[in-house]
C-alpha cells in the first residue's frame, strides 16, 4: 500500500519566518505534487516535480518554493511566512498510470 | 481561473437517496476525470476514474456519467449511506494520472440517517 508521509500533522509559525513541510512516500514515485485546499476554493497546485532536482510551478507558486533532492521526499519552503499563507497543505505522488496518492495533510497557521 | 468547476458546494440526501454532483470544464484535451472523496483529518482518496472514449463507468454504488460534447461529467452515489458523508472533488488532467490534477472547489455531502 502506498504510503504518503507529511512530516507535520499540525504548525504554528510565525510572520516572516522561513517554514519547511516535508513530504516523504515509500513507493519510488517519479512524480511529487504539493496544494494547498481551503474551503471553498478546493485544492489547488503549488508545485511539482517529476524527477529529482526538477521541478514546475503550478497555479499558485508565488510566495513558495520546493526541492527533491531524493527520490521519496519532496519540500515545501515558505521563504517568509505571511498569514494568506495559513492554509491545509496537501502533499501527493504517483507514478504513470497510477492514481494520485495523497499525505494527510499539514494544517498550517501562520501568526 | 478554475479549469473545472464543481457544483453544488453542499449536499443533503437521506440515506437511501441518491445524491448527483456535477462538474464541467472547457479545456478539451483533457482526457482524465477522476474523483476523490475526502473524509475530515484525512488527505483525499481516488474513488473512481473516467477517460472520455466511455459515457459511463459503475464501481459498486459510485458511477460516472460522461457527456463528452457538452464537456460534462458527473458523479452519482447509488442507496447513499450515512458512511459516505464526505467531500468530493471532481478533477481533470491531460495525459494520465501521473499528470498534475486540476479541481474542481469540492461538494460537502451530508447523508442523513
Amino acid at each position: 500500500d502506498v504510503k504518503v508521509t507529511q512530516s507535520s500533522r499540525y504548525l504554528v509559525k510565525r510572520t516572516g519566518e522561513k517554514v519547511f513541510l516535508e513530504c516523504v512516500q515509500d513507493m519510488d514515485h517519479e512524480n511529487m505534487f504539493w496544494y494547498r485546499q481551503d474551503p471553498g476554493l478546493g485544492l489547488r497546485l503549488i508545485y511539482f516535480s517529476y524527477d529529482v532536482k526538477m521541478k514546475e510551478k503550478g497555479d499558485i507558486p508565488e510566495g513558495y518554493s520546493v526541492s527533491r533532492e531524493k527520490k521519496e521526499r519532496f519540500s515545501l519552503i515558505l521563504e517568509s511566512a505571511s498569514t494568506n499563507q495559513t492554509s491545509m497543505y496537501l502533499c501527493a505522488s504517483t507514478t504513470s498510470n497510477q492514481p494520485q496518492h495523497f499525505g494527510d495533510g499539514t494544517r498550517l497557521s501562520i501568526l | 481561473q478554475q479549469q473545472v468547476k464543481q457544483s453544488p458546494q453542499s449536499l443533503i440526501v437521506q440515506k437511501g437517496g441518491i445524491p448527483i454532483i456535477n462538474c464541467a470544464y472547457e479545456n478539451t484535451a483533457f482526457d482524465y476525470f477522476p474523483w476523490y472523496q475526502q473524509f475530515p483529518g484525512k488527505g483525499p482518496a481516488l474513488l473512481i476514474a473516467i477517460r472520455p472514449d466511455v459515457s459511463e463507468k459503475k464501481e459498486g454504488r459510485f458511477t460516472i456519467s460522461f457527456n463528452k460534447s457538452a464537456k460534462q461529467f458527473s458523479l452519482h452515489i447509488m442507496d447513499s449511506q450515512p458512511g459516505d458523508s464526505a467531500t468530493y472533488f471532481c478533477a481533470a488532467s491531460i495525459g494520465n494520472s501521473g499528470y498534475a490534477l486540476n479541481f474542481g472547489k469540492g461538494t460537502s455531502l451530508l447523508v442523513t440517517p
